[in-house]
């Protein structure tokens, strides 16, 4: 299985900062990487598919960038309601694999 | 509007088989695959299969091999998930979900606890 690596685990910042979360695969996956934001008690929420381009409905605040196996989650101007958990997922494989998340909280 | 939707909370003994039901509804059911994923209590999210609804082919991470068996209904539209020989750290809760291109809508998750 392709393995997803996201650093770093945890990341405190402020109302207002710009934030990048990282995700690097053991292999290329070419453009094949999705993110997800995950609040407490509720379902993961599709952000970027296929490493840059913004699901309907998510701010412009959220971009991805990145191919091969390197790739960046970028959230600008953080607003309170972006404090949760990201995570990346390949789809390169037919058999999926998510990174181990990364959990953003208020400074 | 599209929507997922699961069967209730199940509580199992080891080595017992659980399984859950997900509901789609507001699309054409056969059109996209159906994953399951699921998520113990304060970790991540991990990934366990897929089921084509038109095919019923499927596609199972080597972790769940021989013990997860992905199912469909389509008169119902409805998808299942089958794990068999449970163990306590299969307590989770598992979310069917839709994929287009990415993980597009999910379920409401199904708490599963395995427990003596």
């Amino acid at each position: 299985d392709i393995q997803m690596t996201q650093s770093p685990s945890s990341l405190s910042a402020s109302v207002g900062d710009r934030v990048t979360i990282t995700c690097r695969a053991s292999q290329s996956i070419s453009s094949y990487l999705n993110w997800y934001q995950q609040k407490p008690g509720k379902a993961p929420n599709l952000l970027i598919y296929t490493a840059s381009n913004l699901q309907s409905g998510v701010p412009s605040r959220f971009s991805g960038s990145g191919s091969g196996t390197d790739f960046t989650l970028t959230i600008n101007s953080l607003q309170p309601e972006d404090f949760a958990t990201y995570y990346c997922q390949q789809s390169y494989s037919t058999l999926y694999t998510f990174g181990q998340g990364t959990k953003l909280e208020i400074k | 509007q599209v929507q997922l939707v699961q069967s209730g909370a199940e509580v199992k003994k080891p080595g017992a088989s659980v399984k859950v039901s997900c509901k789609a509804s507001g699309y054409t059911f056969s059109s996209y695959n159906i994953n399951w994923v699921r998520q113990a209590t304060g970790q991540g999210l991990e990934w366990m299969g897929w089921m084509n609804p038109n095919s019923g082919n499927t596609g199972y991470a080597q972790k769940f091999q021989g013990r997860v068996t992905m199912t469909r209904n389509t008169s119902i539209s409805t998808a299942y998930m089958e794990l068999s020989s449970l163990r306590p750290e299969d307590t989770a809760v598992y979310y069917c979900a839709r994929r287009v291109v990415g993980i597009d809508y999910w379920g409401q998750g199904t708490l599963v606890t395995v427990s003596s």
